[in-house]
């Protein structure tokens, strides 16, 4: 069955330091999204990306935050200088886009970022 | 999006069935119910979806009444493995696609 990978797994960094997360949605997928998941909290919506370019975002997504799909498999979540509180799960999500009816995200397994 | 409420926790032995309930009362006609399962320290899992009346997959079956202000997610025979955060959404088919999750339920089994 076809998934949704994220690398790495866990990224410790120091505050002010950019990150780069990466992701590989499934391949005939054409929308992307990030949420994140702060320790305890709710999962919170940031970003979705289609043909391109980010068709909505949340107020959490700022100017440190990007998005980027830099080829044909891999999207990004980029911070330019990360904050203490930055530190949560980062998840990737993609899901087919098909006209009419339902349409299923599908989540990968998520990026720990630990910011010092 | 419609707000959903269900409840924050519950516990159930192997081998029971649980029934998870979900309000929806301000679900409009374009939103589709959508459960999801997370594991700590891991992505929200998709489980089943459904518009009206009864789906049923492999997993689960979710029960949803006429009026849809409401749905059951039903697990059939749960094992130490189903404790989990169980989500219910509600989504849109057209428009606006990012998700909204609430506190989920918890669900612990116990042997």
């Amino acid at each position: 069955e076809p998934e949704v990978t994220q690398t790495p797994s866990h990224q410790v960094t120091q505050m002010g330091q950019e990150v780069i997360l990466r992701c590989v949605p499934i391949s005939n997928h054409l929308y992307f999204y990030w949420y994140r998941q702060i320790l305890g909290q709710k999962v919170e919506f940031l970003v979705s990306f289609y043909n391109n370019e980010i068709s909505e975002k949340s107020e959490i997504f700022d100017d440190q935050f990007s998005v980027e799909r830099p080829d044909g498999s891999n999207f990004t979540l980029k911070i330019r200088s990360t904050k203490l509180e930055d530190s949560a799960m980062y998840f990737c999500a993609s899901r087919t886009g098909l006209a009419g009816g339902p349409d299923t995200q599908y989540f990968g397994p998520g990026t720990r970022l630990t910011v010092l | 999006l419609a707000k959903t409420t269900q409840p924050i926790s519950m516990d159930s032995y192997e081998g029971q069935e649980v029934n998870i309930t979900c309000s929806h009362n301000n679900i409009a006609t374009n939103d589709y119910i959508t459960w999801y399962q997370q594991f700590p320290s891991q992505g929200p899992r998709f489980i089943i979806q459904g518009y009206k009346t009864k789906v049923t997959n492999e997993v689960a079956s979710l029960f949803i009444p006429a009026d849809r202000k409401s749905s059951t997610l039903s697990l059939p025979r749960v094992s130490l493995s189903d404790t989990a955060v169980y989500y219910c959404l509600v989504s849109r088919d057209t428009g606006r696609r990012a998700l909204t999750f609430g506190s989920g339920t918890r669900l612990q089994v116990q042997p």
